[in-house]
């Protein structure tokens, strides 16, 4: 089973931030948070991880709050490109490889014109 | 640099036929892994190999089986398909290596249909 929470769905208007919940109250020291997203009829896209900073990269920014049980993914400029749904996943760092991803259901992201 | 390729994108059976679904992961990449996504949930994982072995298996039945070859590339059969196993399977390529933070690079996936 997921070890996250997320919303089964959420709207945002084209050009405004996109902030993205996830709860993952029971999260574990050496557990990473990952985000991943999947546009309709394609695979899951990797999209950015962290383990308690903040991080931020060319498509996404990821906070974390300080007890580690909830984070948010920002989508700073939504486009109608980034209608998708996204998934927060929980998983091992230093991972030797042989550790599956776990997904939930996702947030269904409709980014509106 | 091309992705991970998957074949064929679409395919239709019948109940208690066996299909072949394959994968070529990235250039470089040691290890493939296959999830089965049904309508409407996240994908779920079936299968991990590495090195033409395999590292990690889902709960799911004897029916799903694959391996994978000296060049990397890998198949998924599945035997005696049932209405169920309609799906979109997907196949996602790694380095393979103890990493911190290995990610996963999917493909676009096989629709199987089941009828």
């Amino acid at each position: 089973d997921a070890k996250t929470t997320q919303p089964p769905s959420m709207d945002c208007a084209e050009g405004r931030a996109a902030n993205l919940p996830c709860n993952h109250s029971t999260i574990s020291g050496n557990e990473y948070v990952y985000w991943y997203r999947q546009i309709h009829s394609q695979g899951p896209q990797y999209i950015i991880h962290g383990l308690k900073n903040n991080e931020t990269n060319e498509m996404a920014s990821l906070i974390i709050t300080e007890d580690r049980k909830s984070s948010t993914l920002i989508l700073p400029h939504a486009t109608l490109r980034d209608t998708a749904v996204y998934y927060c996943i929980v998983r091992v760092a230093y991972d030797s490889g042989n550790t599956p991803l776990v997904f939930g259901k996702g947030t269904r992201l409709s980014v509106i014109a | 640099d091309a992705g991970v390729t998957q074949s064929p994108t679409h395919l239709i059976k019948t109940r208690g036929q066996q299909v072949t679904l394959r994968c070529s992961p990235i250039s470089g990449h040691k290890s493939v892994s296959w999830y089965q996504q049904v309508l409407g949930q996240g994908p779920q994982f079936i299968f991990q190999y590495y090195e033409k072995e395999e590292r990690g298996r889902g709960n799911f039945p004897d029916r799903f089986s694959a391996r994978q070859f000296p060049n990397y590339s890998s198949e998924l059969n599945v035997n005696a398909l049932l209405l169920g196993d309609s799906a979109l399977y997907l196949c996602a390529s790694s380095l393979g290596q103890v990493v911190n933070n290995e990610k996963l690079f999917f493909g676009s996936g096989t629709q199987l249909s089941v009828l």
